[in-house]
């Protein structure tokens, strides 16, 4: 098992462009997460989806979408970049509420 | 929301020395679990406790949850324990996660 897949590791990325961030389990989890870690600090939620088709936002939404149409797929699509958006991304799965997550490599993302 | 405290934040020890990681909750304890970040950035699932005690080799965790507080025991440390320690409780027993700011842990040769 591959676990929890990101791609990619490292981006650069201009202001105001565009780009999806990939995040790919192959553990059959349910339960898939999208966390953004600022220098020195914890993770905070940005998305979350219990389910393919179902998502909903975390603490931290704005500036970013998400979709879900597979259980194995949950893409972080980033609109109009800004330099507040420069941070390490981390996709999680879990099968549920009550288990433990399972985190991918991380995403570093910086934005100039 | 649910605030994690994590204590201490930083954490300098010799090889071979123990040490306690302590995280207070300001709400109930549904979903704990302890995570170690390495200093490569890999963020590595230690335990699932939302009460009681666990142990994995010389790690291990008791989450008291009537007084809103877990413990993380590293025994006979090693330099390859060096990283930031995270534990992280659901916001009001939702899936929502919230992370504390993290201890990190230096351990010295």
């Amino acid at each position: 098992n591959a676990g929890v897949t990101q791609t990619p590791k490292f981006h650069i990325l201009k202001i105001g462009q565009s780009m999806t961030l990939q995040c790919t389990q192959d553990m059959n989890h349910n339960y898939m997460y999208w966390y953004r870690q600022d220098p020195g600090m914890g993770l905070k939620l940005i998305y979350y989806s219990v389910g393919a088709g179902i998502t909903d936002k975390g603490e931290v939404p704005n500036g970013y979408n998400v979709s879900r149409s597979t259980t194995e797929d949950f893409p972080l699509r980033l609109e109009l970049a800004a330099p507040s958006q420069t941070s390490v991304y981390f996709c999680a799965s879990s099968y549920g509420q009550t288990y433990g997550y399972t985190f991918g490599s991380g995403t570093r993302l910086t934005v100039v | 929301g649910i605030q994690v405290e994590q204590s201490p934040p930083d954490l300098i020890l010799q090889e071979g020395a123990n040490s306690t990681l302590r995280c207070n909750f300001s709400d109930s304890v549904n979903n704990l679990q302890w995570f170690h970040q390495n200093p490569w950035g890999q963020l590595i699932n230690l335990f699932y406790i939302p009460s009681g005690t666990k142990q994995n080799g010389r790690l291990s965790a008791t989450t008291v949850a009537t007084e809103r507080y877990s413990l993380l025991y590293i025994s006979s440390s090693q330099t390859t324990d060096s990283g930031v320690y995270f534990c992280a409780e659901s916001q009001g027993g939702s899936e929502k996660l919230v992370f504390g700011k993290g201890t990190k842990l230096t351990v010295n040769p």
